[in-house]
């Protein structure tokens, strides 16, 4: 089945520091996957951060930047230098362009970013 | 800014005990979804709807119903509560609108099942 596997967390990155959170996916059912990162903030709902829907292209937002690489079926969360308002928990998921579009999380990933 | 809302926000509930969790959206969109996410798991889907008076099974529904009443509404509701429905629930709303497909969650509601 369709599955999405990303860094296991927590993770906790200094201010300032680089950071990169792994996701990688298997579309068995899906011929043309979409593919997003959506974070949660403390307390709130899940936001869309950035979303990319054609392999090669790279989406970006807030910072945050990730590449759709249907070669080795992966879309890191790429981020070169973090805030404390980063923190969150970061999830990579699957969707299909369709007219209803079921999405598969990857397990969520926590990041703490400390002073 | 349209919105999706959840209420209640926590809910402590009884083993055996009717649970019913609400969610209201202003995007107008037509469809909804209730997931629940545990941790180590992803969101996984419960059920979903594509307008107003249906409702679907998802990939987890066993334990659930779901209620779509109108367009803005939708309802899950556990019958009979179990302490493995111990859980965050999200319920979202999507639509395709010329664009990629996107969902929009609400913030969330903690159920603890005793």
């Amino acid at each position: 089945g369709d599955s999405v596997t990303q860094t296991e967390g927590p993770v906790t990155v200094s201010e300032s520091e680089s950071l990169i959170i792994n996701c990688t996916y298997s579309a068995t059912s899906i011929a043309y996957p979409n593919l997003f990162w959506y974070v949660r903030y403390p307390g709130e709902g899940l936001q869309l951060l950035l979303k990319v829907i054609t392999a090669g292209q790279k989406g970006s937002s807030r910072g945050f930047e990730a590449t759709y690489n249907k070669e080795t079926t992966s879309f890191h969360l790429q981020k070169a230098s973090v805030q404390e308002s980063d923190s969150a928990v970061y999830y990579c998921a699957l969707g299909e362009a369709s007219s209803f579009s079921k999405l598969v999380f990857g397990q969520g990933t926590s990041l703490s970013v400390v002073p | 800014e349209a919105a999706v809302t959840q209420s209640p926000r926590n809910k402590v509930a009884v083993t055996g005990g009717k649970v019913t969790l609400s969610c209201n959206q202003t995007n107008n969109h037509n469809n909804m979804y209730w997931y629940r996410q545990d941790t180590g798991h992803g969101l996984r889907l419960i059920h979903y709807s594509y307008g107003a008076g249906s409702t679907e099974k998802g990939d987890i529904p066993d334990g659930y119903k779901a209620s779509r009443p109108s367009q803005e509404n939708f309802s899950l509701i556990l019958e009979l509560a179990t302490p493995s429905q111990t859980s965050v629930y999200f319920c979202a709303s999507g639509e395709r609108l010329g664009g990629p497909y996107e969902q929009y969650f609400g913030p969330g509601t903690r159920l603890t099942v005793l």
